[in-house]
């Protein structure tokens, strides 16, 4: 079965450095989103993506983090400068167009230290 | 603004007794209230959806009731088994185009053996 893959699983970084969370969505989907979920708490929306352009961001999506799809296949989230309350997991997922469901992938566990 | 809430946040069940989640949402334009399980270190993943021209659905142990005047909809489990422990998502999400979901706060489901 098709599915949502992230890498690294794990990314510990130093504040301030900048990090990049990838992400492969599902081939035949067209809008790919970035969440996050803090220890504990709900899974929050980020971005969405579609048409190789941001279509909707949160207000925790600031001018810290871009995403970019560099090639055909590829998500990315960046962060340029992290900082501590950026600890999280972030989840990168993909719907296919004319479809509703949202499929995950398993998450990267950033660490800001 | 948009807004999903979710209750109770933690529940305690015996094994093969039945489970209820029950779930809120504040934008009336929402159409489409999937639900997800997360097990420890893992994506959520979907395990059943609801669309608002329906008012139940059932698959196997699993079914969710959606009363779209009142804004509420339930996720049932019947018979549960110690592997339906985890951690539900409720969500909702409106058909602007984005299929931006909004999550709940999560229910930590422990099936007792």
């Amino acid at each position: 079965e098709p599915e949502v893959t992230q890498t690294p699983s794990h990314q510990v970084t130093q504040m301030g450095q900048e990090v990049i969370l990838r992400c492969v969505p599902i081939s035949n989907h067209l809008y790919f989103y970035w969440y996050r979920q803090i220890l504990g708490q709900k899974v929050e929306f980020l971005v969405s993506f579609y048409n190789n352009e941001i279509s909707e961001k949160s207000e925790i999506f600031d001018d810290q983090f871009s995403v970019e799809r560099p090639d055909g296949s590829n998500f990315t989230l960046k962060i340029r400068s992290t900082k501590l309350e950026d600890s999280a997991m972030y989840f990168c997922a993909s719907i296919r167009e004319g479809r509703e469901k949202l499929f995950f992938g398993s998450g990267t566990q950033l660490s800001v230290l | 603004g948009e807004n999903v809430e979710q209750h109770p946040s933690t529940l305690s069940v015996q094994e093969g007794d039945s489970a209820v989640i029950k779930c809120t949402y504040s934008d009336s334009a929402s159409n489409y209230f999937p639900w997800y399980k997360q097990e420890l270190g893992k994506g959520p993943q979907l395990i059943i959806d609801i669309r608002s021209n329906v008012g139940e659905k059932k698959d196997q142990r699993i079914a969710v009731t959606l009363n779209k005047t009142a804004k509420h909809f339930s996720l049932h489990i019947t018979e549960t088994q110690p592997e339906d422990s985890a951690v539900y998502f409720c969500a909702a999400s409106n058909p602007s185009g984005t299929y931006k979901y909004i999550f709940g706060t999560g229910t930590r489901l422990k099936v007792l053996a």
